[in-house]
């Protein structure tokens, strides 16, 4: 059972426009999410997070949006480059507990 | 800050002997770390979490006794595969939780292949 679905498995976006990665969730339990960058044969990055007490977080370049009602979050890079091309990680944590549900990744591309 | 390393980062093996992966938190310390398996083109699933000092915490459908879980410092968690089989390859990585702290941080993983 897959509480955390990212339905798009890949992205293509043109070096310097927005990428925008969605993520779903199914379980009403989860307060904190986090994003994670990967590349092939290597373990995950963190890059930002959000409590579900909040519905935005910004770090520099990326954004993070949180939509309780929806059950939805979306990490906005902008300008994108051709670095951030990598496979990204949604993740969940349920209130009171520290291990991580993953989405299945979205595979970022960065058109120069 | 916050880096996590795993040894070896490949092994490859003959069927029935045993591998032992080590993680380790570099610069904080981790009362918890958990251990992930990544098949390819797969999310990462949670195997188990281990606990420093006590029995680590296994999710449904892992074998505990043949993946063998030691987490004997605050800084040091160690998975055995025991008696490895072809279909035990794949890619093992782990993770470690600041103490006090939300975010984990994730070692570079460790590719496992058995013959």
């Amino acid at each position: 059972d897959q509480q955390v679905k990212q339905n798009s498995p890949s992205l293509s976006v043109q070096e310097g426009r927005i990428s925008i990665l969605n993520c779903d969730y199914t379980n009403s339990m989860f307060d904190y999410f986090l994003w994670y960058k990967k590349y092939p044969a290597e373990g995950p990055t963190f890059l930002i997070s959000i409590s579900s007490i909040k519905d935005k977080n910004e770090d520099g370049r990326f954004t993070v949006f949180l939509n309780k009602s929806a059950k939805h979050l979306s990490l906005h890079i902008v300008p994108s480059q051709p670095g951030d091309s990598a496979v990204y990680f949604c993740a969940a944590r349920k209130t009171g507990a520290n291990n991580l549900f993953f989405g299945t990744g979205t595979r970022l591309t960065v058109i120069p | 800050g916050a880096v996590v390393s795993q040894h070896p980062s490949w092994v490859i093996c003959k069927s029935g002997t045993s591998v032992k992966i080590e993680c380790r938190s570099l610069d904080f310390q981790a009362t918890t770390m958990f251990w992930y398996r990544q098949f390819p083109k797969q999310s990462l699933m949670l195997m188990a979490t281990s606990n420093e000092g006590s029995k680590a915490t296994y999710e449904q459908g892992v074998e505990k006794d043949k993946f063998l879980i030691n987490h004997a410092s605050l800084t040091l968690s160690t998975l055995t595969v025991t008696s490895a089989h072809p279909e035990d390859s794949s890619f093992y990585i782990c993770s470690a939780l600041p103490d006090r702290e939300e975010t984990q941080y994730f070692g570079p993983g460790t590719r496992l292949l058995v013959l």
